[in-house]
């Protein structure tokens, strides 16, 4: 996990809310992702960036929206639109050798 | 577009016995193959990779994975398992085109003392 962390650790959010979660990186890595984990499932793109200012829609990027206004950073939000967002949530990162590498990730439970 | 299949939701074996995580995958062009593991409630960790080269490629925590590209399958190893390795194991592929990766299902190891 060293070099991304990802806050909160887990988060609660009321229907109809829209939260924000955190991914922090010091590696210099360009590319960032975002990715959706329910059990049985594997892990599913929601949202990914190769370079600051850019960033484009995966496969479930429906009720999700990112920003990339800093290589550091690269914060999700999971709108109200998203009907079932209960997950583990993990933000990933890396360089042109491929291997992304982790965060801890953040739990999310729509209350 | 590609795809991992990873057939066992579970598989259980003795402390010191060799253990195999199966995955095979579907790709056009050349793969390019992970091994990740995660244990509970944390993020996923690297163990190797494959891109070109040797078939047997070495990672982390004695891990090995051996690409066999006429069976399209790139199966984890490891030649004595610990009960430390009781985690979730995902195989991973390379997308081609936006660099992102395609994961596989999971597979529990359980490794019982």
């Amino acid at each position: 996990d060293g070099g991304i962390t990802q806050s909160p650790k887990y988060l609660f959010r009321k229907e109809g809310q829209n939260v924000t979660l955190s991914c922090e990186q010091n590696l210099n890595h360009d590319a960032m992702y975002w990715y959706r984990q329910d059990p049985g499932q594997g892990l599913r793109l929601i949202y990914y960036s190769q370079i600051v200012n850019d960033f484009q829609k995966g496969d479930i990027a429906e009720g999700y929206s990112v920003s990339r206004e800093k290589k550091e950073s690269f914060p999700l939000t999971v709108t109200s639109a998203q009907k079932n967002p209960t997950a583990f949530y993990l933000c990933a990162s890396s360089m042109d050798t491929d291997t992304q590498y982790f965060g801890p990730g953040t739990r999310l439970t729509v209350l | 577009a590609q795809s991992v299949a990873q057939p066992e939701d579970q598989v259980n074996v003795a402390e010191g016995n060799p253990l195999t995580v199966k995955c095979t995958y579907s790709v056009s062009g050349n793969p390019y193959l992970f091994w990740y593991v995660q244990y509970p409630n944390r993020g996923l960790q690297f163990l190797l990779k494959y891109i070109t080269g040797d078939n047997l490629v070495k990672g982390s925590y004695g891990f090995e994975a051996e690409f066999n590209k006429s069976q399209t399958s790139f199966h984890l190893k490891k030649p004595s398992a610990l009960v430390s390795d009781s985690a979730l194991y995902f195989c991973a592929v390379r997308d081609t085109g936006r660099r992102a990766l395609t994961f596989g299902s999971g597979t529990r190891l359980q490794v019982q003392p």
